[in-house]
């Protein structure tokens, strides 16, 4: 089976501008969850989709914003960008029938704000 | 705030020898996971143990659980270049929708 996909890998943007990053769960996972990750804060929960519902949601702006599809790709978006969001966001599925929150994690997107 | 705190934060040891690396937690759980990452790439899930369990094996590692302590460890034994990689505990609190919380991590540095 295919891993956790992520596209695209490396992204910079400036100040002001808008970003969405894309998602491919592994087939079969219906969970799709979003992570940012700084030296600084560490790994920080962003959001969860579940059958292309939000279920969860962690403490970030309303600038970042996400979704998922009928196929359980998803996407997640950040508007306005500032220096601040410059993270790698990590993206991770979850299998149906496993372990609650047992999560495989995709390689991640490198987002640099200059 | 982190729910897991791992311990300590970084650890080099000589490749051969065992790595033991820590994590605590506040609150009850459902279960623990550790996972690996390697430089800024994505994580690896290495082991789950569940909060009914006490210890558990994966090849090179082992896993224990203290519900009453609220902390687990992660032995790596016969450790090798490779394991060189930063070591996180997520901890899956109670709830229907519960979100898997991570500890900062550990630096693991295994010298050849």
């Amino acid at each position: 089976k295919a891993g956790v996909t992520q596209t695209p890998r490396y992204l910079i943007k400036t100040r002001g501008q808008q970003v969405t990053l894309s998602c491919s769960p592994i087939s079969g996972h219906r969970s799709v969850s979003w992570y940012q990750q700084t030296p600084g804060q560490g790994l920080q929960f962003l959001f969860e989709y579940f059958s292309e519902t939000q279920r969860n949601k962690g403490n970030f702006p309303g600038r970042f914003s996400g979704r998922q599809f009928s196929n359980s790709r998803s996407e997640m978006n950040v508007s306005t960008l500032e220096l601040g969001d410059s993270a790698l966001y990590l993206c991770a599925s979850t299998p149906r029938g496993g372990a609650k929150n047992e999560q495989f994690f995709g390689p991640g997107t490198r987002l640099t704000v200059l | 705030s982190q729910q897991g705190e791992e311990d300590p934060q970084a650890l080099s040891i000589q490749e051969g020898e065992n790595a033991t690396m820590n994590c605590s937690y506040k609150t009850s759980i459902n279960n623990l996971q550790w996972y690996r990452q390697n430089s800024g790439r994505g994580l690896v899930h290495l082991i789950l143990i569940r909060s009914n369990e006490r210890e558990k094996h994966s090849g090179r590692l082992r896993v224990t659980l203290d519900t009453s302590k609220k902390s687990s460890s992660l032995l790596i034994t016969a450790s090798r270049a490779a394991d060189t990689a930063s070591y996180f505990c997520a901890t899956d609190p109670p709830g229907a929708n519960s979100k898997l919380t991570f500890g900062k991590g550990i630096t693991l540095s295994v010298r050849p």
